[in-house]
């Protein structure tokens, strides 16, 4: 799987977009960009995949740029809930695929009134 | 809806102990995930199964060893256990069924158990 690197930490005014970058320069193919996020000692939770095109839901939006090099995951309105450690994880997603998850360091996005 | 069931959510054990972790994943589920997450670490994985057989390995210790039953529920035994071994530990699972079908591979993650050994 692909390395990942993100910034440590991040601020973001409470409101107002966070928008959390992710470099994966070495990403192949038929790898997916999965972001998560882990809420202090929470079991870590899924928000947001895609492949080359953009995907939005109703927690996130998530940019990947046309080379697939790079990515944003956007939260349009934080909320001081959002402050979590946020992971961008880059792997095989294969229909079938059934792998573990390999977290980085993540970033640190303190949602700050 | 339901989540993934972690117990006990607290452990204290001493060093050389044994301990036993349970995980039930959320119905229907045919995968089970266990991760390592010391302080101040990020998760680490460690094993997982699908339809009760072992389907990938990571960082496990040999002292720990894992299973998972025909209910699909998973047990996670640690044995001769190091002030090391002090961590939360997640367990998650997903629905290979429904990879095949959308490609997407969502891990659902329970609370947590957390180890302390003395």
């Amino acid at each position: 799987d692909a390395k990942t690197t993100q910034p440590t930490s991040m601020d973001c005014a409470e409101g107002r977009a966070a928008n959390l970058p992710c470099n994966h320069s070495t990403i192949s193919g038929n790898e997916y960009v999965y972001w998560y996020r882990q809420i202090h000692s929470q079991g870590p939770q899924y928000i947001i995949h895609g492949l080359k095109n953009n995907e939005t839901n109703e927690m996130a939006s998530l940019i990947i740029t046309e080379d697939r090099k790079s990515s944003t995951l956007i939260l349009p309105h934080a909320t001081l809930r959002d402050t979590a450690v946020y992971y961008c994880i880059v792997r095989v997603g294969r229909l079938g695929s059934q792998g573990n998850l390999i977290f980085g360091k993540g970033t640190k996005l303190s949602v700050k009134p | 809806a339901a989540g993934v069931i972690q117990s006990p959510r607290h452990l204290i054990k001493e060093k050389r102990e044994t301990a036993t972790l349970k995980c039930y994943p959320i119905p229907r589920h045919d995968t089970v995930y266990w991760y390592q997450q010391g302080p101040g670490q990020d998760p680490q994985f460690l094993i997982s199964f699908y339809e009760k057989m072992q389907s990938d390995k990571g960082s496990i210790p040999d002292r720990f060893s894992a299973q998972q039953f025909s209910d699909y529920h998973s047990e996670l035994n640690m044995s001769s256990l190091e002030l090391g071994d002090s961590a939360l530990y997640f367990c998650a699972s997903s629905s290979r069924t429904r990879t095949r079908t959308s490609g997407q591979n969502e891990q659902f993650f329970g609370p947590g158990t957390r180890l302390t050994v003395l």
